[in-house]
């Protein structure tokens, strides 16, 4: 069975930094590409940005270069997010999502989401 | 603002058909047969129904189906249920820069 395991939910303040992870099993994690999906409070979806994990090949949206950073270690089957220093606008809920290329291929399976509140 | 024009709401009494519309530009939606919709429900995490604009993956009801015209592309529910209600959003693919862009959502009410 196909699964995206994302880690919980997290609560941080203004300024700090964040590493949220997704985790896959039921399926070659290095065939298939991931992709993280914002979605801010009552509003819809938007793609932050791809990897491959079997080279690390990543990709970013427009809006989210510089950003986010997105990581993968094959080893662990396991995508990461990572914000340096996170801003009150980046309280939303990430999700994952796998998909089987770079082009049009949907995203077939996702994971549960990660809510990421940031608040002073 | 999204990329892709969804209405905010549809509705439709169980039974009945409703279609939601997805306009975008001849650089997404029209350039490419790569439309897909997603349903959401309240908490959960999105649900894929439609892929290259008509396809259902398996285990998807053939009441959903998925069509497109020029830069719209439509989301057919016929025999509408209570379990259909819920946020659907569209999304294409919209080139190597941009990947993939969703519309708005359309939150479909069953009466």
């Amino acid at each position: 069975e196909v699964q995206l395991v994302q880690s919980g939910a997290e609560v941080k303040k203004p300024g700090e930094s964040l590493k949220i992870s997704c985790k896959g099993s039921g399926y070659s994690f290095t065939t298939y590409w991931i992709a993280w999906v914002r979605q801010m409070p009552g509003k819809g979806l938007e793609c932050m940005g791809i990897i491959y994990p079997g080279d690390s090949e990543i990709r970013y949206g427009p809006s989210f270069q510089g950003q986010v950073t997105i990581s993968a270690d094959k080893s662990i089957s396991t995508a990461y997010l990572r914000w340096s220093s996170l801003k009150a606008s980046d309280t939303a809920m990430y999700y994952c999502a796998r998909h089987t290329d770079d082009y049009g291929a949907p995203f077939d399976y996702w994971g549960q989401g990660t809510l990421v509140t940031v608040s002073s | 603002q999204s990329a892709l024009t969804q209405p905010p709401s549809a509705s439709g009494s169980p039974g009945q058909s409703v279609t939601i519309s997805c306009t975008g530009t001849s650089s997404d939606v029209g350039g490419f047969n790569y439309v897909s919709w997603y349903q959401q429900h309240p908490g959960k995490a999105p649900k894929l129904m439609i892929y290259e604009v008509s396809k259902r993956p398996s285990g998807v009801p053939d009441r959903f189906s998925g069509s497109k015209s020029g830069n719209t592309a439509s989301l057919t529910v016929s025999g509408l249920q209570a379990e259909d209600e819920a946020d659907y959003y569209c999304s294409s693919y919209a080139g190597r820069n941009n990947f993939k862009v969703f519309g708005g959502g359309t939150r479909l009410t069953v009466l």
